[in-house]
């Protein structure tokens, strides 16, 4: 069974510039929830989708915006990207309190 | 608002001690709590799931406790091994499918 796939694995982008991450559910799990983590701190919460719906949204701003399509996977869309946003992008999956199932995560570099 | 602390932010023990994570949260109204092994670089592997009802829960050499009305959760690794070197991360779940609350980790060596 697989579990939570992410794409790309690492990516380089230039300031100003725009990206959209990738990340498919472990199979069963219908919720679909983003991390932002910055080295050497924990992962930070972006936003949860559940039923294509934006359910939840962490602390970050409206360059950051996603979607959720019928399939359950889901995009993560970082507009006018600033150095700041290099960090480790989790998606992570989940149904109902059984927890949470992360991704390998992609890594996004902006120089 | 829910926080949470680890610490040490590092450890350095010797293969075969017995060791224990600590993990604090300031609200104890929690649904559950996570944790998680992260290799460099890597993503994260949950490793025990504590539901608020529960105590504890135990995976091979792994044990984590739940205190949850002193806001405390260790995670008790036994025999430490060499591969047992990553990052141990601690989040607290405050509602069905609410976002996790992540401490900062800490990254355990274990020196052979």
């Amino acid at each position: 069974d697989a579990g939570v796939t992410q794409s790309p694995t690492h990516l380089i982008k230039t300031r100003g510039q725009q990206v959209t991450l990738r990340c498919s559910p472990k199979s069963g799990h219908d919720t679909v929830s983003w991390y932002q983590q910055a080295l050497g701190q924990g992962p930070q919460f972006i936003f949860q989708y559940y039923e294509e719906e934006e359910r939840q949204r962490g602390n970050f701003p409206d360059r950051f915006s996603g979607h959720q399509f019928p399939n359950y996977s889901s995009e993560l869309n970082v507009n006018a990207l600033l150095l700041g946003d290099s960090a480790l992008y989790l998606c992570a999956s989940s149904f109902s309190e059984y927890g949470y199932t992360f991704g390998s995560g992609t890594r996004l570099t902006v120089v | 608002k829910q926080e949470v602390t680890q610490i040490p932010a590092a450890l350095s023990v010797p293969e075969g001690e017995n060791l224990v994570l600590n993990c604090s949260f300031t609200d104890s109204a929690i649904y559950n709590l996570q944790w998680f092994r992260q290799d460099p670089g890597k993503g994260l592997t949950s490793l025990l799931l504590i539901q608020s009802s529960q105590r504890e829960q135990t995976s091979g050499r792994l044990n984590a406790s739940l205190d949850k009305s002193s806001g405390r959760s260790t995670l008790y690794i036994a025999a430490s091994q060499p591969g047992d070197s990553a990052t141990y991360l601690c989040a607290v779940h405050t509602g069905a499918n609410s976002k996790l609350t992540f401490g900062k980790g800490i990254t355990l060596s274990v020196r052979p």
